[in-house]
């Protein structure tokens, strides 16, 4: 399977306690986003790296919020001390090209208690 | 603040009927708009994507966009029940096409569910 993958697919936590997300894109995309979705509402972005450059972030995206892409490949989604709020589908996606389709992993689902 | 606006529904069709769903959005410059399909509790599928005014067509999927109108639907011929689930028009937000090819985030609608009736 040569699509986009990410790790864990669920994840429960208490309160307060750190999370990290990882996501592989497509081999060879270049640009690659996250995104969250709640229930009921459509995906919104969180940020997004070009190569390993982390182009822009969200408003959304608070200081408890960081993301790497250190070489390019894969990328990490932590979020610190978490919050009821946080609770969500976290989802990775990538592309490449110039029309910018971006195509989407499994997601994470976070459920913090 | 650039938004993508879609009925939420649910559009219930009968199985064989056209399903038409439709989308609109409030940045002008807006160059690159896309249809994903989301079962419910998966993530989203692009379906199909857009960038001239005019239809598009893919198997039983038309695109129609009309930017003086900013406006862009999806047509799916011959409903299946397979069909039923919730639709997201997204909508690039990136400027930066105008210097040779789109990237950046998308904005996406909230999904307009839809119910295709055996």
């Amino acid at each position: 399977d040569t699509g986009v993958s990410q790790d864990p697919r669920h994840k429960i936590t208490k309160r307060g306690q750190n999370v990290t997300f990882r996501c592989d894109p497509i081999s060879e995309h270049n640009r690659l986003y996250w995104y969250r979705q709640t229930l009921g509402q459509g995906p919104e972005f969180l940020t997004y790296f070009q190569n390993e450059a982390q182009l822009e972030k969200s408003r959304l995206l608070s200081d408890r919020f960081s993301a790497e892409r250190p070489k390019g490949s894969f990328s990490t989604l932590e979020i610190q001390r978490t919050e009821q709020g946080d609770s969500a589908m976290y989802l990775c996606a990538s592309s490449d090209g110039p029309n910018n389709e971006q195509f989407f992993g499994p997601g994470t689902r976070l459920t913090v208690l | 603040q650039k938004e993508v606006e879609q009925n939420s529904g649910p559009l219930s069709v009968p199985e064989g009927a056209i399903a038409s769903l439709n989308c609109t959005y409030s940045d002008r410059v807006s160059q690159s708009f896309f249809w994903y399909r989301q079962y419910s509790g998966k993530s989203p599928e692009l379906i199909m994507s857009i960038y001239s005014n005019g239809d598009k067509e893919d198997g039983r999927f038309t695109a129609q966009l009309n930017k003086a109108s900013q406006y862009v639907s999806l047509l799916i011929r011959d409903s299946q029940p397979s069909d039923s689930a919730t639709y997201l028009c997204a909508v690039n937000a990136d400027r930066l096409f105008l210097e040779g090819g789109s990237q950046g985030n998308l904005i996406f609608g909230k999904g307009t569910k839809l119910s295709v009736k055996p």
